[in-house]
């Protein structure tokens, strides 16, 4: 069974920090596709990236970049040069190709909180 | 407009009341998916509706019942529910029910519900 794991429960920093949000995931597929969504206090969630599993190269855009390692199954998120509106809680998910790829696994979510 | 829109926003019902939830998404998705979001549990996935048609039911309590009457929108009927229903109710969508091949979820604000 697929499975995310987001150990960091809650982080706190102060603005202009860098902050990397860690998130592991388990799946026996050889296909699938990882995601990070961003949920702010006004509840809805707001998409972030997408990844599939043959493209392990970085991501960069703007001051988010994701690390994606196949060989720790880790698709790490960082963001550089944090700001207050980061605040939020975010979000790792799995999906797997095949019959159930219309169902995305989340982990628990981190909560990130930026300081001024 | 948002693209997913909710609502109510807010509800508060009895255990013996019977309300819906509403979900319109103006994105021409032909996806459509259900996920509760408690407390103290990930992100659940509860039905998916792909072309108006209900592919995945996960185990959901038959006090929750989904309706899909096109590909815009999307009900839960709510009757004789438990207070440990309370929770998060989001709404999403996507191009279509293959989550990760091009193709990502997008999600409503939510109905927060509290059962008393």
């Amino acid at each position: 069974a697929q499975k995310v794991t987001q150990a960091q429960t809650e982080i706190s920093v102060v603005e202009k920090e860098d902050v990397t949000l860690d998130c592991v995931y388990e799946t026996r597929d050889t296909t699938y596709y990882l995601f990070w969504y961003k949920q702010p206090p006004s509840g809805e969630l707001v998409f972030l990236i997408r990844r599939n599993s043959f493209d392990e190269q970085n991501e960069i855009s703007g001051r988010y970049s994701w690390n994606f390692q196949k060989s720790t199954s880790s698709f790490n998120f960082t963001i550089t040069a944090s700001q207050v509106v980061d605040s939020a809680v975010y979000f790792c998910a799995l999906s797997e190709a095949g019959l159930r790829n219309n169902d995305m696994r989340f982990g628990a979510g981190t909560r990130l909180t930026v300081k001024p | 407009e948002t693209g997913v829109t909710q609502t109510p926003r807010h509800l508060v019902m009895g255990m013996t009341n019977k309300k819906s939830l509403k979900c319109e998404q103006h994105l021409g998705h032909n996806a459509m998916y259900w996920y509760k979001q408690s407390a103290k549990k990930p992100l659940e996935l509860m039905f998916v509706y792909n072309f108006k048609e209900q592919t995945e039911n996960n185990s959901v309590p038959s006090r929750f019942s989904p309706e899909c009457p096109n590909s815009s929108h999307l009900f839960l009927h709510l009757h004789t529910l438990q207070p440990e229903d309370s929770a998060l109710y989001l709404c999403a969508s996507s191009q279509d029910g293959r989550l990760g091949m091009n193709t990502e979820a997008f999600f409503g604000q939510g109905t927060r519900l509290t059962v008393v």
